[in-house]
Order: C-alpha cells, then sequence, then structure tokens
C-alpha cells in the first residue's frame, strides 16, 4: 500500500521559514516524480512544484506560488521529499499535500494518483 | 482566480443526476486531458475520473466524465448523500507548463 505522509506543518511568522517532509512508503521513491499542492483555507488547490526522479535529472520545477522563495528537493535514501519555504507570507498560509498524481506531477494521463493527507501550515504574527 | 472555470455550487436531490462543468481554453483543456478530484471535508483529494472519462478502480459507475473541445464536465447519476464534497477539474497547460485547476465546485444533496 502506497502511504505519503507530510510532516513539518505549524505557525510561522511572516518573513520566517519553514522545511516540510513528505515520507513515501510502498513505491519505488527513487522512480517517482513527486509534486506539492496547496490549499489555502475555503479555496481551491494550487500547483506549487514539482521534482523529476533523479534518473530523469532530479530538477525541479515550479508554479507560480513557489517560485523564487520555495526550493524543493529530494532524499531518496530516505525516501522524502522537501519543501523549503522562505520569506513566508499570510497568503502562503494553506495546507500543503504531497502527490504523485500522474497528470499533475507527470503532465500524462494515468490512474495512479496518491496524495497525503497534508500538513497545515499558518503564517501570522 | 482560477485558470479553469467551474460553478462554484451544485445541488441535487437523492438520485437525481447532477452535471458540473470545466471551462477553459486552447492552451489547456484544448489539449490535454482532464481529471476529475473528489475532496470529501477534511480530506485529500481522491482522483475521481482521469483522461476525462477514465474511472480508476473502486469508483463507482454513477461518475462519469466527457470532454468536447475547450470545456468538460462530470456527471453523478443515482446521487447518494455520500456524494456531498467539492469537486475538482484539472489539466496541464501548455502555455503555464504546470496543471491548472478549476476552482472547486461545492456539491449539496438536499
Amino acid at each position: 500500500e502506497v502511504q505519503l505522509v507530510e510532516s513539518g506543518g505549524g505557525l510561522v511568522k511572516p518573513g520566517g521559514s519553514l522545511k516540510l517532509s513528505c515520507e513515501a512508503s510502498g513505491l519505488p521513491f527513487n522512480d517517482a516524480w513527486m509534486s506539492w499542492v496547496r490549499q489555502a483555507p475555503g479555496k481551491g488547490l494550487e500547483w506549487v512544484g514539482r521534482i523529476k526522479s533523479k534518473i530523469d535529472d532530479g530538477t525541479p520545477d515550479y508554479g507560480a506560488p513557489g517560485k523564487g522563495r520555495f526550493t524543493i528537493s529530494r532524499d531518496d535514501s530516505k525516501n522524502t521529499l522537501y519543501l523549503q519555504m522562505s520569506s513566508l507570507k499570510a497568503e502562503d498560509t494553506a495546507v500543503y499535500y504531497c502527490t504523485t498524481d500522474s497528470l499533475i506531477t507527470l503532465a500524462s494521463p494515468g490512474a495512479r494518483s496518491y496524495w497525503g493527507q497534508g500538513t497545515l501550515v499558518t503564517v501570522s504574527s | 482566480q482560477s485558470v479553469l472555470t467551474q460553478p462554484p455550487s451544485a445541488s441535487g436531490t437523492p438520485g437525481q443526476r447532477v452535471t458540473i462543468s470545466c471551462s477553459g481554453g486552447s492552451s489547456n483543456i484544448g489539449s490535454n486531458p482532464l481529471n476529475w478530484y473528489q475532496q470529501l471535508p477534511g480530506m485529500a483529494p481522491k482522483l475521481l475520473i482521469y483522461s476525462n472519462n477514465q474511472r480508476p478502480s473502486g469508483v463507482p459507475d454513477r461518475f462519469s466524465g466527457s470532454k468536447s473541445g475547450t470545456s468538460a464536465s462530470l456527471a453523478i447519476s443515482g446521487l447518494q448523500s455520500e456524494d456531498e464534497a467539492d469537486y475538482y477539474c484539472a489539466t496541464w497547460d501548455d502555455s503555464l507548463i504546470g496543471p491548472v485547476f478549476g476552482g472547486g465546485t461545492k456539491l449539496t444533496v438536499l
């Protein structure tokens, strides 16, 4: 059974930093492209970015919210995906999900879609 | 403002058929397959329909999807109380080089 478990969320002051983790099990993590998607309270889904598998060059791509202030990385030895967030703003307050969803992460149609339970980040003074 | 446009709400009574629309443009829906996700309160999104009209294993055939041009729709027949959820459409956008989502439709079962 595939499981994605996010952690690291919490309350942070504006301008602060936070690092989220997503530990994966039940899938060949080193072959998996992974994405972060966020959802502000009462709002819709927003793509933060993705990271390719190392064999596909391992580079990240970012959506609008992730550009410039966020860094996506991975540690295949720990089956873990990371999201380093800096210069946080109130509008970054959201539940952050990691996902392997085929369309969201690979731009490829497919039934493979695993999501974590999400971790809440609150940016407030 | 979401790239894909969905109605903010929809409703129906048990047993009824409801449809939810999703409209976009040539760089997204017009040229890429579309997914639908169901999000129950407090839960992560769950894939409901992929590749416009395919159901993953375990999704009841009460759920169906279609796409034409730059628009798509999700149909739910035989509406049940447990269908009360938020529904999102999503696809890849070739101009933005990333996935885009609809703003979500809150389905209420009356």
